[in-house]
């Protein structure tokens, strides 16, 4: 099925300790993006990819950066993760071309920070 | 810039009875919104949409309302079952192309037996 794969689903790192999750899709969606939830908070929004297009949401932390080497895949790199950075990663992806169209979401990675 | 408010951060509802949950948003920049739901550790899937050329849209046990002049979205599912608890989000429109989507901080359902 087609669907937005992310890896992995758990994943413990250090702080300060550089860490990459991943994101695949097989929709062959133009968009991407990465969302950030904290417990009992609205996902926030990163930044997304439109095709290879970056763009960064104004008060996304320069600790976060993205690659998106093709279209079916897309990183999250954190480049030095603080205690607040724990949260749950959501990687979306969206077909540029329909403007009435739902994001596709996978099934996040859930980061702690030691 | 686009706020999504869901003021009930839980509700709890008995099974068969209808469920409604509420979403207000700030800027109408382009009217089409989305709802999700989310179990614990999972992504948020795909529930319902609607767009401003529709007041109302059905699909099964769920039905949303819009109301553009008030800003304000709901929500119905009649008849509730234990397997609708779950987060549920509401998403708008962050931008003027309808590209980024602003979520509200969701609520959560509690349907009971």
């Amino acid at each position: 099925d087609a669907m937005v794969i992310q890896n992995p689903r758990y994943q413990v790192t250090q702080f300060g300790k550089p860490v990459t999750l991943s994101c695949s899709q097989t929709l062959n969606h133009n968009v991407m993006y990465w969302y950030q939830q904290k417990s009992s908070q609205a996902p926030k929004l990163l930044f997304h990819y439109y095709d290879k297009d970056f763009n960064n949401e104004a008060d996304t932390p320069d600790n976060f950066q993205s690659r998106r080497p093709n279209t079916s895949f897309c990183f999250l790199d954190i480049r030095s993760p603080g205690l607040g950075d724990a949260a749950m990663y959501l990687c979306a992806t969206r077909a540029r071309d329909t403007r009435n169209e739902k994001l596709f979401f996978g099934s996040g990675t859930q980061l702690s920070v030691l | 810039d686009q706020q999504v408010k869901q003021n009930s951060p839980s509700l709890s509802v008995q099974e068969g009875r209808i469920s409604i949950l509420n979403c207000d948003y700030t800027n109408s920049m382009f009217d089409y919104f989305l709802w999700y739901k989310k179990y614990p550790a999972e992504g948020p899937t795909f529930l319902i949409s609607i767009s401003s050329i529709k007041d109302k849209n059905e699909d099964g046990r769920f039905t949303v309302f819009l109301n553009k002049s008030a800003k304000h979205l709901s929500l119905h599912i009649v008849p509730s079952q234990p397997g609708d608890s779950a987060v549920y989000f509401c998403a708008a429109p962050g931008d003027n192309y309808g590209q980024n989507f602003v979520f509200g901080p969701g609520t959560r359902l509690s349907v009971l037996p």
